[in-house]
Parts: structure tokens; C-alpha cells; sequence
């Protein structure tokens, strides 16, 4: 079992649509990290966080630690947002896991 | 800045081959590490260095060796290669702050694909 689950796997979504990604973790962390993943492969740092919330543009990420769980908004969703979306854990030790990620594909 | 470069971009090895992915950042990062993506599984952490001279194994270090002699540079040794290993991977970096808890953003590179036959 993945130490870190994310759903859905697949997402598709209209444009202007309100999107949220979810992931759930099993043991404690000291950070969680969304990714953006190209489809051209290329990786993106999309947020790092430790609690609470935080916003860039039309993305929001969410963190309960109790609740080992996070999520990612994307609001007024756009084709160009189409991508994989990947959840990771980091720990005190250094190590990191990450989700299987979550294919997005917005429709025009 | 360059960022995180990686090279080759495509490699194809026959088993038991030996090769060296390269990779070099130039943001002065602490943090180095490794990772292999595969179908379905997502990304999975190989080796990673916390500084030059420090390393240590990740999820699966089978069969990889990595050394960290200076700050910039972070090299994966492919030793006798398996087609097991046919992969893409990822090289990143981020800025280590102080104490366990200070993590940061990291900065991945475009990847290298290999293929061993």
C-alpha cells in the first residue's frame, strides 16, 4: 500500500470548472509538497507546506495535519491547467514519498 | 541560472552495461536527490544528499551508487544495468534551511529516459 494516496486518478473537468485533487498520507510528516507534472515531462514545484493554506493565483492548497490529509484547488479552471498534479511527503529523515498523481484534463 | 541540468536526455544501455547520469545545479542547494518515475507508481526516491560528502539511500537504492564531492554536482552510477532499470529519472535540489523541518521548494531537472534492452 502507497504510503500516500491521492484521488481521483483521472479528472476531467470543463473549463471555468472548480477542480479539487485530494491526498492522504499515513504517518507524520514535516512537509507536504503538490507537484505539477508537464506533458512534456517536465516537473514544477507548485507549493510546499507544513499547515494552513496557501494561495498562488487561481491554485489553493489545504493541509489538516490531524487528518494526514491535504488538497488542491484549482478555481475557474483553464485547458492550459491540464497536467499531473502529485502529492508528496517529506520526513524528518530526509526521505520523501510521493502519490501516484492525478491526471487533469480540462476541456475548452 | 541554469537551474538543475541533466545529461544524457535519452540513453539506451544493453544489460550489464555501467553508465553515469550527470547532474549539476548552480543555486548554491544543499539538498540533492534522485528519483526514478515508472508507470502507474509515481516518483520513487533513489539516493539524496543533504551536502558534499553526505549521502544516503532512499525507497530503492538497489543497484545505484551516488557520491557528492562537491556542492553543485550529484552523479548517479548505473553499475551493471538491468532492465529493471528502464526508467525515467529525475534529478532535484532545494535549499536546506536549518533544523529537520525546513524544507523547500524543489527544483527538478527535464529528466533523463533510459532503456536498457
Amino acid at each position: 500500500k502507497n504510503e500516500v494516496e491521492q484521488s481521483p486518478q483521472n479528472l476531467t473537468a470543463q473549463e471555468g470548472e472548480f477542480i479539487t485533487i485530494n491526498c492522504s498520507y499515513s504517518v507524520g510528516i514535516s512537509a507536504l509538497h503538490w507537484l505539477q507534472q508537464h506533458p512534456g515531462g517536465g516537473i514544477v514545484s507548485l507549493f510546499m507546506l507544513s499547515s494552513g493554506k496557501k494561495k498562488h493565483g487561481r491554485l489553493i492548497a489545504t493541509i489538516n495535519i490531524q487528518e494526514k490529509h491535504s488538497s488542491l484547488h484549482i478555481t475557474a479552471s483553464h485547458p492550459r491547467d491540464s497536467a499531473v498534479y502529485i502529492c508528496a511527503v517529506g520526513y524528518n529523515n530526509n526521505d520523501m514519498r510521493f502519490g501516484a498523481g492525478t491526471r487533469l484534463t480540462v476541456k475548452p | 541560472n541554469a537551474g538543475v541540468t541533466q545529461t544524457p536526455k535519452f540513453q539506451v544501455l544493453k544489460t550489464g552495461q555501467s553508465m553515469t547520469l550527470q547532474c549539476a545545479q548552480d543555486m548554491n542547494h544543499e539538498y540533492m536527490s534522485w528519483y526514478r518515475q515508472d508507470p502507474g507508481m509515481g516518483l520513487r526516491l533513489i539516493h539524496y544528499s543533504v551536502g558534499a560528502g553526505i549521502t544516503d539511500q532512499g525507497e530503492v537504492p538497489n543497484g545505484y551508487n551516488v557520491s557528492r564531492s562537491t556542492t553543485e554536482d550529484f552523479p548517479l552510477r548505473l553499475l551493471s544495468a538491468a532492465p529493471s532499470q528502464t526508467s525515467v529519472y529525475f534529478c532535484a535540489s532545494s535549499y536546506r534551511g536549518q533544523g529537520p523541518r525546513s524544507y523547500n521548494e524543489q527544483f527538478f531537472g527535464p529528466g533523463t529516459r533510459l532503456t536498457v534492452l
